[in-house]
């Protein structure tokens, strides 16, 4: 049963313009979000975080909403650049150890 | 800077073999976890260890087994490869709440397992 939703498979977007990924999650006791960056034959790195007492966090081009109500959060990168092609995992926890992943996004940024 | 290192990128064993993947971490982290990442899937938990000699199974531990005997060192046992084992294999580290970003897991390169 996912609890970590990307429904977006792929996204396509021009450089300079902006992404906007998306994460829905179905359970209402994760508090803390992380979204990953992955290049193919390499491990994730992380990106950037939000906790859930926040609804936004910013670093430097990208920012990530936190909608609790909707159960809904989305990384915007602004301005997309080439090197950000990759592909974008959306994660979630609570109180344990475990983190529960979405299946990812592909982002590809054409010049 | 956080560094988890993968004993091999590319692995090729088969059917039926005993598979051990192994994973360091050189930053004291009190936990390590195993997920394997298939086109479609995402990232799925295998097994996790919060301490030396603990275990929790993840999502999917069917067919694996792991061990830890030492705090830096996570190894992943497949018992009998079989195909459906084929996959790319990411260990991660993290912290405990104290030692830092406790939140997040720091991934090592992968490693990338055909099973013929």
């Amino acid at each position: 049963d996912q609890q970590v939703k990307q429904n977006s498979p792929s996204l396509s977007v021009q450089e300079g313009r902006i992404s906007i990924l998306n994460c829905d999650y179905t359970n209402s006791m994760f508090d803390y979000f992380l979204w990953y960056k992955k290049y193919p034959a390499e491990g994730p790195t992380f990106l950037i975080s939000i906790s859930s007492i926040k609804d936004k966090n910013e670093d430097g081009r990208f920012t990530v909403f936190l909608n609790k109500s909707a159960k809904h959060l989305s990384l915007h990168i602004v301005p997309s650049q080439p090197g950000d092609s990759a592909v974008y995992f959306c994660a979630a926890k609570n109180s344990g150890y475990a983190l529960n992943f979405g299946k990812g996004t592909s982002l590809l940024v054409t010049p | 800077d956080v560094k988890v290192t993968q004993s091999s990128r590319y692995l090729v064993k088969r059917t039926g073999e005993k598979v051990f993947l192994e994973c360091v971490q050189d930053m004291d982290h009190e936990n390590m976890f195993w997920y394997r990442q298939d086109p479609g899937l995402g990232l799925r938990l295998i097994y996790f260890s919060y301490d030396v000699k603990m275990k929790e199974k993840g999502d999917i531990p069917e067919g694996y087994s792991v061990s830890r005997e030492k705090k830096e060192r996570f190894s992943l046992i497949l018992e009998s490869a079989s195909t459906n084992q084929t996959s790319m294999y990411l260990c991660a580290s993290s912290p405990n709440p104290g030692q830092g970003d406790q939140e997040t897991q720091y991934f090592g390169p992968g490693t990338r397992l055909l099973v013929l």
